[in-house]
């Protein structure tokens, strides 16, 4: 039973344009979000976050959305490029301290030049 | 800085057999855990530690054993490997949750 669920395995966008990547979840004890960032032969990154507290958190050309009542998280790349090719993983945490995150089972983004 | 290294980077076992998957970090992070990679499942906790002498079954953990004597070293034991243990391996260290650094992944393929 997967808490976390990213029903996209693969998502290929244009450069310069919007990559929408999404993340659902079904435990509401949730309230902390994360989404990594995967190259090929490497560990995850760490991207962006967003507690459950917020609706939106903005870094650069990265936001994630939160919307609580769908339990449903996105990613939004704007604009895309190139270099963002990589398998994106979102987790979830019950608090920002918790010591157990659960993963998605991840997207593969292809940003085509 | 060397961050978190994982040795070996890829091996090959025969079911039964029992090995040992490394994993160092010099940042002086208290909390370590091991995460399993499968295709279609995302990374899946096996093990945590929130420091020397304390360990933790994350989601996970049968099939695993680990032990911290030192807060530098979390390795992985195998005690007998079996081909549902095929996976890539990957090993974190963090303070907080936005710094959770993850080594370069142990692929291990078990026939």
């Amino acid at each position: 039973d997967q808490q976390v669920k990213q029903n996209s395995p693969s998502l290929s966008v244009q450069e310069g344009r919007i990559s929408i990547l999404n993340c659902d979840y079904t435990n509401s004890m949730f309230d902390y979000f994360l989404w990594y960032k995967k190259y090929p032969a490497e560990g995850p990154t760490f991207l962006i976050s967003i507690s459950s507290i917020k609706d939106k958190n903005e870094d650069g050309r990265f936001t994630v959305f939160l919307n609580k009542s769908a339990k449903h998280l996105s990613l939004h790349i704007v604009p895309s490029q190139p270099g963002d090719s990589a398998v994106y993983f979102c987790a979830a945490s019950r608090g920002d301290s918790s010591y157990k995150l659960i993963f998605g089972s991840g997207t593969r983004l292809l940003v085509r030049p | 800085n060397a961050g978190v290294t994982q040795t070996p980077k890829f091996q090959v076992l025969k079911t039964g057999q029992s090995m040992t998957l490394q994993c160092a970090q010099d940042m002086n992070h208290e909390y370590m855990s091991w995460y399993r990679q499968d295709p279609g499942m995302g990374l899946r906790l096996i093990h945590y530690s929130v420091g020397a002498g304390i360990t933790d079954q994350g989601e996970v953990p049968n099939g695993y054993n680990v032990s911290r004597s030192t807060t530098e070293d979390f390795p992985l034991r195998l005690l007998s490997a079996a081909p549902s243990q095929t996976s890539v391996y990957f090993c974190a260290s963090r303070t907080g949750m936005e710094t959770q650094y993850f080594g370069p992944g142990t692929r291990l393929l078990v026939l």
